[in-house]
């Protein structure tokens, strides 16, 4: 099935730094959702973007939707330890089969060292 | 603004038996979708329904079906249960436009199945 490609796999980093996470895809996308889940929880939505080009800052978190709307990346900035956990990135297609039903990345789990 | 509850949030079954699963959406949300999680698999679709109507069904067998109730409670059944159907299961909810569709999760309902 369709999927998306969501990089890196795993991060390891030191509190304080910076983190980036992207996902590509083959396919255009009209809407793209970023989610942060913590073990036995369900994912908890961070940015949610509906343009091509589109910026959104959410705290310390930034996203955008890319111009060719086939990829959209996460930025977290200055990172603290509560920000460790699984970041999804997860699309919709356009197209009435595609109602209701979001495409998730493989995550992204990131370790942050106080 | 309660968010979304599922309810058992913890469930142990045995191989042939069924399982029915509860969600309840965010007040004046209408459309629900549920998810399978797994480590191997990730987050995949199974089905969304909006106004009492299934809208979109996801890759699983005929053992999965699900419903929705007039006050957009939704359920969701998987019949003769197999090793494999263990799972975290997920659903969500979303205020759905025709533009847009930002679902929001709930805590998910973890089936272990012996």
């Amino acid at each position: 099935g369709q999927q998306l490609n969501q990089s890196p796999q795993s991060m390891f980093i030191q509190e304080g730094e910076d983190v980036s996470m992207n996902c590509t895809s083959s396919s255009i996308f009209n809407t793209w959702l970023w989610y942060k889940q913590d073990p036995g929880e369900g994912p908890v939505l961070l940015i949610a973007l509906y343009k091509a080009g589109e910026l959104t800052s959410n705290g310390r978190l930034t996203a955008q939707f890319g111009i060719t709307r086939k990829d959209s990346f996460l930025n977290i900035s200055a990172s603290i330890p509560s920000d460790v956990g699984i970041y999804f990135c997860a699309g919709q297609l356009s197209g009435s089969s595609n109602t209701g039903k979001l495409i998730f990345g493989q995550g992204t789990t990131l370790q942050v060292k106080p | 603004k309660a968010g979304v509850t599922q309810t058992p949030r913890y469930l142990i079954k045995t191989r042939g038996q069924q399982v029915t699963l509860s969600c309840s959406p965010i007040s004046g949300h209408r459309s629900v979708s549920w998810y399978q999680q797994t480590p191997g698999q990730g987050l995949q679709f199974l089905f969304e329904y909006f106004s009492e109507t299934q809208r979109n069904k996801g890759n699983f067998p005929g053992r999965f079906s699900g419903r929705q109730f007039s006050n957009s409670r939704s359920e969701m059944n998987v019949s003769t249960l197999e090793l494999g159907d263990s799972a975290l299961y997920l659903c969500a909810s979303s205020p759905w436009t025709a533009t847009t569709d930002t679902q929001y999760f709930g805590p998910g309902t973890r089936l272990t199945v012996l």
